[in-house]
């Protein structure tokens, strides 16, 4: 089955530095990634699509690659701000046509 | 506005007892989903419905059942069969293969606690 694996340790920066964030997979190659923000207590929101085809996927300061040789995503957010904290989920389709989830990085921006 | 509306946000389960989550989009959505969420783990998958009166397992669907008589309503109980019933409980939906062009919404969650 489809494995997801995110940094589970938290990832600090400073206000305005770009974040980024590391997505890998195996066992399956995915037909597409996407990317999810996720604040305590609530359900995830989804932030952004990419196609195995397409090598980069931009909106507003978010910015996520594809790489199929290395079976990895990464997610970018530039400018960061404190209001960007959250924890961000990946999550790739499997074999099945579901949707796989990594655990999640948490994301803090310090002013 | 259109959304997901799940409920109670929070639900205290005794041992041996079956409790109902409750699930209901206005998004006009076909597909729908129920995912439970563990701390420092990814989401898993319980049980998905594409189209009203039929719906699969998931992953880890022993212990828990779902129906699915309206397009708006997949409610997901969980049976006391099911030994670790702690978690954060999700439900999403999407268009028909939504995952391949547009995310899933999610509701808000349901935090369960066996007490």
């Amino acid at each position: 089955s489809q494995k997801i694996e995110q940094n589970s340790e938290a990832l600090n920066i400073q206000e305005g530095k770009t974040a980024t964030l590391t997505c890998n997979y195996t066992n399956y190659s995915p037909a597409y990634l996407q990317w999810y923000r996720q604040d305590p207590g609530r359900g995830p929101v989804f932030l952004l699509l990419i196609r195995e085809n397409e090598k980069e996927k931009r909106k507003e300061r978010l910015k996520v690659t594809f790489d199929t040789t290395l079976k990895q995503s990464l997610f970018h957010i530039t400018a960061s701000q404190p209001a960007d904290s959250a924890t961000y989920l990946c999550a790739s389709n499997n074999a099945g046509n579901m949707l796989t989830f990594g655990g999640g990085t948490r994301l803090m921006v310090k002013p | 506005d259109g959304g997901i509306t799940q409920s109670p946000k929070y639900l205290f389960r005794k041992e041996g007892q079956n409790v109902t989550l409750s699930c209901e989009q206005n998004l006009n959505h076909d597909a729908m989903y129920w995912y439970r969420q563990d701390p420092g783990q990814g989401l898993r998958l319980i049980y998905y419905s594409q189209i009203v009166n039929d719906f699969q397992k998931g992953d880890i669907a022993e212990g828990y059942s779902v129906s699915r008589e309206k397009k708006e309503s997949f409610p997901l109980t969980v049976t006391s069969a099911q030994k670790n019933p702690t978690a954060f409980y999700l439900c999403a939906s999407s268009i028909p293969g939504g995952g391949t062009s547009y995310g899933y919404t999610f509701g808000s969650g349901t935090r369960l606690t066996v007490v």
